[in-house]
């Protein structure tokens, strides 16, 4: 299977701040990447589908880059709200997901 | 919109099977264009896709391969719904189980897939 690996795996930011986080497949998968946002209690919602096409109601704060194996989200000025653990997830074969990047307030 | 409502039982014994209930509400699970999926949450295995279920003139389900011998998804056209039941569950298998629809979306003539909605979660806790 696709093994998909997060860095960093917490990452302490600031109201304002531009924060990047990346994602690398460990074999190309194309533009077949989606990022998910999840909160404490709650299911993931999608942010990023086909590596950088926003879903529909999202922010435009939060953007995706990348193709191959390596992909990156960017949030241009961070949020109260945007707080929350980041999962990036594969569907060029079997799903598999990133280990998660949480996102705390520093 | 679309709303997706879990029900099934919180704990199970071990060697049993779990059977959990996704409902749909907005759309349909016959749907040509939606996959409908399982998917489990736990911190020893992070977020883990189990199989998906779906209607293309005729039905299919696909399973991950760590699941593969113990799982079955089935759609209900009926009550337009589809269930997950997990067999000879242990300890391993307690964790967070989402259903979840995956949708497909066009871009740059190619087809892509994301779960767009999802269900509210059940803890299942495998235990005697």
């Amino acid at each position: 299977d696709i093994q998909m690996t997060q860095s960093p795996s917490s990452l302490s930011a600031s109201v304002g701040d531009r924060v990047t986080i990346t994602c690398r497949a460990s074999q190309s998968i194309s533009s077949y990447l989606n990022w998910y946002q999840q909160k404490p209690g709650k299911a993931p919602k999608l942010l990023i589908y086909a590596a950088s096409s926003l879903q529909s109601g999202v922010p435009s704060r939060f953007s995706g880059s990348g193709s191959g194996t390596d992909f990156t989200l960017t949030i241009s000025s961070l949020q109260p709200e945007d707080f929350a653990t980041y999962y990036c997830q594969q569907s060029y074969s079997e799903i598999t997901f990133g280990q998660g990047t949480r996102l705390e307030i520093k | 919109q679309v709303q997706l409502q879990q029900s099934g039982p919180g704990l199970v014994k071990p060697s049993q099977t779990l059977s959990l209930t996704c409902a749909i509400s907005g759309d349909s699970v016959s749907s040509n264009s939606a996959a409908w999926n399982w998917i489990r949450q736990s911190p020893s295995r992070g977020l883990e896709w189990l199989g998906r279920t779906y209607y293309r003139s005729k039905w299919y389900n696909d399973y991950a391969v760590s699941v593969k011998s113990r799982i079955t998804i089935n759609p209900d056209t009926s009550k337009n719904q589809f269930s997950l039941q997990l067999n000879s569950v242990t300890p391993e298998d307690t964790a967070v189980y989402y259903c979840a629809r995956v949708t497909k979306y066009s871009s740059s003539q190619y087809y892509y897939y994301g779960m767009d909605v999802w269900g509210q979660g059940t803890t299942v806790t495998v235990s005697s």
